[in-house]
Formats: C-alpha cells, sequence, structure tokens
C-alpha cells in the first residue's frame, strides 16, 4: 500500500548528540515537509521540499537540518544546536501544487517522538 | 499577514448533542480553507475544505463547516457528536507562500 513511514516512533537524544529522523513515501508525492508539534503551539514548519535537491526553511528551521537526494525520502537532522528539541515530530507529503488542490490529499505519517535525555 | 486561529483550548459537549469548533482567519485575497484531525500518537487526516462555492461544505465522518467571509470564519460542526469523535482538531489556511498554515489545535472531548 502508498504511505509514508516515518521512524523511529521514539528516539531519546543525549545532550550534544545528533540525531535523524527519517521520512519516506512510497506515493510519487514531490513535496515534502517536516513539521514540529508542542502542546498548544499547533504544527510549526521545520523545513519543506517541492523537488528533488531543493528544500527551504520553514519558520523554525534553526537547529534543524535537512536533505532531499531522492524523492521519496526526506529525512530530518536535530542538531546539538536545537536546545530544545522534545517534541512530535510530523512529515507530510502531497503533488505538485497549492493547497486548494493538494489540500484533501496531502498525506502526514505517524509522526516520532523526540526526547532529550 | 495570513493566519488562522482557533480561539478555544477544548471544547466539550455530550455524546448526541451538536458540537462545534470555531476558527477564525486573517488572509488577503479568497481563502482557502481546511480541517484537519489528529488522533493521539497519530498524523492528521483530512476533514474538508473550502475553496469555492457553497458556503456550507460537507466532509468526513459526518462533518460539516461553514464559510462565514464578513466573520472571517469557517467553524467545523456536526449535528450529533460521538465519543469517537474526542481529538484535536485542526483549522488550515492556505498562506501566500502556498503553504498551509495550522491553527494551534482544539482539543474535542465527547462525554457518554
Amino acid at each position: 500500500d502508498g504511505g509514508i513511514t516515518q521512524s523511529p516512533k521514539y528516539l531519546f537524544r543525549k545532550e550534544g548528540q545528533n540525531v535523524t529522523l527519517s521520512c519516506e513515501q512510497n506515493l510519487n508525492h514531490d513535496a515534502m515537509y517536516w513539521y514540529r508539534q508542542d502542546p498548544g503551539q499547533g504544527l510549526r514548519l521545520i523545513y519543506y521540499s517541492q523537488i528533488v535537491n531543493d528544500f527551504q526553511k520553514g519558520d523554525i528551521a534553526e537547529g534543524y537540518s535537512v536533505s532531499r537526494e531522492k524523492k521519496e525520502s526526506f529525512p530530518l537532522t536535530v542538531t546539538s544546536a536545537q536546545k530544545n528539541p522534545t517534541a512530535f515530530y510530523l512529515c507530510a507529503s502531497h503533488f505538485a501544487g497549492p493547497p486548494a488542490y493538494y489540500g484533501n490529499t496531502i498525506y502526514f505519517g505517524e509522526g516520532s517522538w523526540l526526547t532529550v535525555v | 499577514a495570513q493566519s488562522v486561529a482557533q480561539p478555544e483550548d477544548q471544547v466539550n459537549v455530550a455524546e448526541g448533542n451538536p458540537l462545534t469548533v470555531k476558527c477564525t482567519y486573517s488572509v488577503s485575497g479568497n481563502p482557502y480553507l481546511f480541517w484537519y484531525v489528529q488522533y493521539p500518537n497519530r498524523g492528521l487526516q483530512f476533514l474538508l475544505k473550502y475553496i469555492t462555492g457553497d458556503n456550507l461544505v460537507k466532509g468526513s465522518y459526518g462533518f460539516e463547516a461553514e464559510f462565514n467571509k464578513s466573520q472571517t470564519s469557517f467553524h467545523l460542526k456536526k449535528p450529533s457528536a460521538l465519543v469517537s469523535d474526542s481529538a484535536l482538531y485542526f483549522c488550515a489556511v492556505e498562506g501566500n507562500t502556498g503553504k498551509l498554515i495550522f491553527g494551534q489545535g482544539t482539543t474535542l472531548q465527547v462525554k457518554p
């Protein structure tokens, strides 16, 4: 079945450590996104990519990095520069076009919990 | 700046009663509006959208939303709530960069 897969579901990071969250989709979607979700703050955009080998910063990109070497993959690295990384991270993808067209076909992964220990 | 606001952190209703989850928006031009639902530890699922046309939009699971241009609102409604409707609901609007902008979310609690 087609879908978007995030892994791991739960991840623990030590102080000063970089960790990478995986996001893979087999939907042939062009665009991919990473959101951070904190209680009471909704979803905040970290990075997004609309084509392979290209990506843009979202609203809270500091302390994060991404790559888009393949269409189906958009990993997110949480670096040691991110001082408060404990959160729920969501990956999403959709076909090219504005939300008016993709808004009902955007797929979200099941999310990854990152906790600093 | 384009934005969307959900003024209630939580809405509590009894099963069988009608429910309303509020959303207001601020955009330039015609708004494209969406509602999504999130169950615990899961991703978001699409419920409905307003692009143009009829102000009353019907969506999944018996939900509907009413677009009100004069009040810049897009409230989510359901005539008869179910306990299984308990979840986190997000309103979203298309931003001027072509990306979705999400509200902060409203927790819906339906009690038996």
